[in-house]
């Protein structure tokens, strides 16, 4: 069965560029028809789509964070990134990564703050 | 800018029946926006408990069912449990590609 596991840095500081890895296991990101998608929340709010990368490399992004957000393969780590830049305090939240939005990651928060 | 528009809360009695909401500002809700729901408790990520509007995982309880309702999408618990208590999420996709959540509805089973 996949596990995801986030992984990156708790605290980042204001127009900075927020940097999130998920390292999956029990199955490669490259093989099979898959959506690798990451999702936020701040805390004690709803839930954020951030943006999905396909096991064949095309990405979608909320339009809202396009300008920011790139999600990325990176097949010799099994692992999927998240990069949004300028980050601002109302980037604050647990992102959290999925695949087929079924199975998901426990989440990482991460604070913006100086 | 799209906005999915959930019940903010509704409550349901122990073993009674319960009918959750997902809308969409551009109009009726068809099975072209695949849409998902999830249930989240306190401190935990999000379960996918409905894909593609109607369609279940492995895991999801017997009790859930997904339909479209009335140009919405829709999730019926039928028989609440006290651990049904949680908050859920829809998610819709436009033009197939860009997920909206909805807002989220809090469940409470009293």
């Amino acid at each position: 069965q996949v596990q995801l596991q986030e992984s990156g840095p708790g605290l980042v500081k204001p127009s900075q560029t927020l940097s999130l890895t998920c390292t999956v296991s029990g199955g490669s990101i490259n093989s099979g028809d898959y959506y690798w998608t990451w999702v936020r929340q701040p805390a004690g709010k709803g839930l954020e789509w951030i943006g999905r990368i396909h096991t064949k490399g095309a990405t979608n992004y909320n339009p809202s964070l396009r300008s920011r957000v790139t999600i990325s393969l990176d097949t010799s780590q099994n692992q999927i990134s998240l990069r949004l830049s300028s980050v601002t305090a109302a980037d604050t939240a647990v992102y959290y990564c999925a695949r087929q939005m079924s199975d998901w990651g426990q989440g990482t928060l991460v604070t913006v703050s100086s | 800018q799209t906005v999915v528009t959930q019940e903010p809360s509704l409550t349901v009695s122990p073993g009674g029946t319960v009918t959750l909401t997902c809308a969409s500002s551009t109009g009726a809700v068809t099975s072209g926006y695949y849409p998902m729901w999830f249930q989240q408790k306190p401190g935990q990520a999000p379960r996918s408990l409905i894909h593609s509007a109607t369609n279940k995982h492995s895991w999801t309880p017997a009790r859930f069912s997904g339909s479209l309702l009335g140009g919405k999408a829709a999730l019926t618990l039928s028989g609440a449990q006290p651990e049904d208590e949680a908050e859920y999420y829809c998610l819709l996709y436009y033009g197939g590609s860009q997920g909206v959540f909805g807002g989220g509805t809090k469940l409470t089973v009293l």
